[in-house]
């Protein structure tokens, strides 16, 4: 089956504007997590979502970063005004299930957002 | 609150030789970990595991990685190398008992030449 897609592949924004990155889980999957990958780093944890409830937004690093999972499935992340140190890959991930017991991240491709 | 250290920005080996890439944790709390591995304009993909048990954990593509809980370590280890191990390399905890959110460190580019 299908992996964990994400689009668009690349955004390339001006200083100021507003963009809003998608990502689709794998069908079924309950829990998805959103990491940003700055140039040289390893990915940091954003968000995390379980079904259409918000669970953890704690590493969101600023107000304007927001995003949501309106139906239990696709996710948007929506970064405003965009900055250019919010240059970076954005990671997708999502899991089967929650709870006690560990169930694998399946990653997306990412989308690389360039900041101008 | 835990983090992971990957000492190794790079490491270069030749071809059929044995590498490792090393990987120290800190938690306060139990953990699983993770080695995942990341190509060029790809997502990451799961390399090996360990959740509990035996300390010897066997991956994809010949990897393994030993877990030492006294000395906090995960280092990642491959008897021998080829081109097409050439990649980044992630070393990875989370809480364990929970879905919950991965801690990466900052990676080692293993860089496999001829």
């Amino acid at each position: 089956g299908a992996g964990v897609s994400q689009s668009p592949r690349y955004k390339v924004a001006k200083r100021g504007q507003d963009v809003a990155l998608r990502c689709d889980p794998i069908s079924g999957h309950v829990s998805l997590f959103w990491y940003q990958q700055a140039l040289g780093q390893g990915p940091e944890f954003l968000t995390y979502f379980q079904n259409e409830a918000q669970l953890d937004k704690s590493g969101l690093p600023s107000d304007r970063f927001f995003a949501e999972r309106p139906e239990g499935s696709v996710s948007t992340l929506k970064i405003q005004r965009t900055q250019q140190e919010d240059s970076a890959v954005y990671l997708c991930a999502s899991s089967f299930s929650f709870g006690t017991t560990y169930n694998e991240q399946f990653f997306g491709p990412g989308t690389r957002l360039t900041v101008l | 609150a835990q983090s992971v250290t990957q000492l190794d920005s790079q490491v270069p080996v030749f071809e059929e030789a044995p590498v490792e890439l090393r990987c120290n944790y800190s938690s306060s709390v139990s953990v699983y970990l993770f080695w995942y591995v990341q190509y060029p304009n790809q997502g990451l993909q799961l390399l090996l595991k360990y959740l509990s048990g035996s300390t010897l954990v066997k991956g994809i593509n010949g990897f393994e990685a030993e877990f030492n809980k006294s000395q906090t370590s995960f280092h990642l280890r491959k008897p021998s190398v080829h081109i097409s191990d050439t990649a980044e390399y992630f070393c990875a905890v989370s809480e364990s008992g929970t879905a919950s959110k991965l801690t990466f460190g900052t990676g080692t580019r293993l860089q496999v030449t001829l």
